[in-house]
């Protein structure tokens, strides 16, 4: 079955660094795949979306690499505030039967430190 | 607009009770979905539904049911509820077309 590993420790940064999280996954390669945040007692929030055809997305100061051969993503937030500490959670596409299912990553934990 | 709710937002029940959580969108959203979320383990599928009367099992169904007369309910019961299933339960729905599912803010479920 489709696994995803996300680093389960906290990543603790400075403000202004660069944050790089990492999500893997075994198996097939999903058609696409998607990053939500997580602020505590709150239900995921959509951020990104990048496609098996694409090799990078971005948003604002959020960028996303999929790299399908490696069988990775990776999540970076540029110029990072306090306020972008939250849990960030990777999803893959699953999809069966015609419906579009998600698999979700256990998340990562960023605290971006003043 | 509300967007998509949850009901209760916290509950606390005993082993073997029946219990039922809510979820209401107001968006008209064909599919719903019903995830429940403990520490390690992430966000883990338990039914979901592509339109009103059609729903089909997720990751983890063993010990709920659901059920979606009108599109834009999509109510999750435990029947006899176990104390392995104290979670916190998030429902979410997406319309067809596109792939971004919405979540609601999420049930905190403890069973006694």
């Amino acid at each position: 079955s489709q696994k995803i590993e996300q680093n389960s420790e906290a990543l603790n940064i400075q403000e202004g660094k660069t944050a790089t999280l990492t999500c893997n996954y075994t198996n097939y390669s999903p058609a696409y795949l998607q990053w939500y945040r997580q602020d505590p007692g709150r239900g995921p929030v959509f951020l990104l979306l990048i496609r098996e055809n694409e090799k990078e997305k971005r948003k604002e100061r959020l960028k996303v690499t999929f790299d399908t051969t490696l069988k990775q993503s990776l999540f970076h937030i540029t110029a990072s505030q306090p306020a972008d500490s939250a849990t960030y959670l990777c999803a893959l596409d699953m999809s069966s039967g015609g419906y579009n299912k998600l698999i979700f990553g256990a998340g990562t934990r960023l605290a971006v430190h003043p | 607009d509300a967007g998509i709710t949850q009901s209760p937002r916290y509950k606390i029940t005993e082993t073997g009770r029946q219990v039922t959580l809510m979820c209401h969108q107001t968006w008209s959203h064909s599919y719903m979905f019903w995830y429940r979320q403990d520490l390690g383990h992430g966000l883990r599928l338990i039914y979901y539904s592509a339109a009103a009367d059609i729903t089909d099992k997720g990751e983890v169904p063993d010990g709920y049911v659901v059920s979606r007369s009108k599109t834009e309910n999509f109510p999750l019961t435990l029947e006899s509820a176990t104390r392995s299933q104290t979670s916190v339960y998030f429902c979410a729905s997406r319309t067809s077309g596109t792939d971004t599912q919405y979540f609601g803010p999420g049930t905190r479920l403890t069973v006694l």
